[in-house]
């Protein structure tokens, strides 16, 4: 069974970053891309970028470029993603997902911005 | 960008009604175009892929069809369990893009 376990709850200042995890099981990430989506409160889901971990190709919405960090390590089979400077505008639930149509996700974890 | 513009924002049907979702994309986008249930406080759920595919295990009142640039996701009965966000995604071109999702609801 293909799981896909995300770290807990961040609450991060302004100014900082934070780096959330993504711990796939049953399946070896070497073989699908790894995305991150992001929902923030009371909104829709919108796509912040993918990774293909056999060699580490991302690729980013535009919004996001400087904002997020995709990498992956394959010989922990987890993928991350580091959001930095933070500001109020990226509270939000961050879910990694799994596969070209975005068949397996994570639990999602929220991440608040606050002072 | 492929833009996805999802209608209606939000529907209000009864027990047993056909209930249609339509989503329509700014460019050619093939049969890339996926289907997502997401339950309130839940994951995204796919349900639909390639347009017209039902994942395993997604109940057989729901299908997905295509005409021209107009993809719908229809309940052809809508029980109490279907309650939940819809989110259609389109998956030919970088960057992926969502609609805006529908929030179903019983009347």
């Amino acid at each position: 069974e293909v799981q896909l376990q995300q770290s807990g709850a961040e609450l991060g200042k302004p100014g900082t970053s934070v780096k959330l995890s993504c711990k796939v099981s049953g399946y070896n990430i070497r073989n699908t891309y790894m995305h991150w989506v992001n929902q923030r409160p009371g909104k829709g889901l919108e796509w912040i970028g993918r990774i293909d971990p056999a060699n580490g190709n991302t690729i980013y919405a535009e919004k996001f470029k400087s904002k997020a960090t995709l990498t992956a390590d394959t010989s922990s089979n987890t993928a991350y993603m580091q959001l930095s400077q933070l500001k109020s505008d990226d509270t939000a639930i961050y879910f990694c997902a799994m596969g070209w149509e975005l068949g397996y996700w994570g639990q999602g974890v929220m991440v608040t911005v606050s002072s | 960008d492929i833009q996805m513009t999802q209608s209606p924002s939000s529907l209000s049907a009864s027990l047993g009604d056909r209930v249609t979702i339509t989503c329509r994309a700014s460019q050619d986008i093939g049969n890339y175009l996926t289907w997502f249930q997401q339950k309130p406080g839940k994951s995204p759920r796919r349900m639909i892929y390639g347009a017209t595919n039902l994942e395993d295990g997604v109940p057989s009142r729901f299908s997905g069809s295509r005409s021209g640039s107009d993809y719908s996701l229809t309940i052809s009965s809508l029980e109490s369990e279907d309650v939940a966000d819809y989110h259609c995604l389109q998956s030919i071109q970088y960057p992926f893009t969502f609609g805006s999702g529908t929030k179903l609801e019983i009347k």
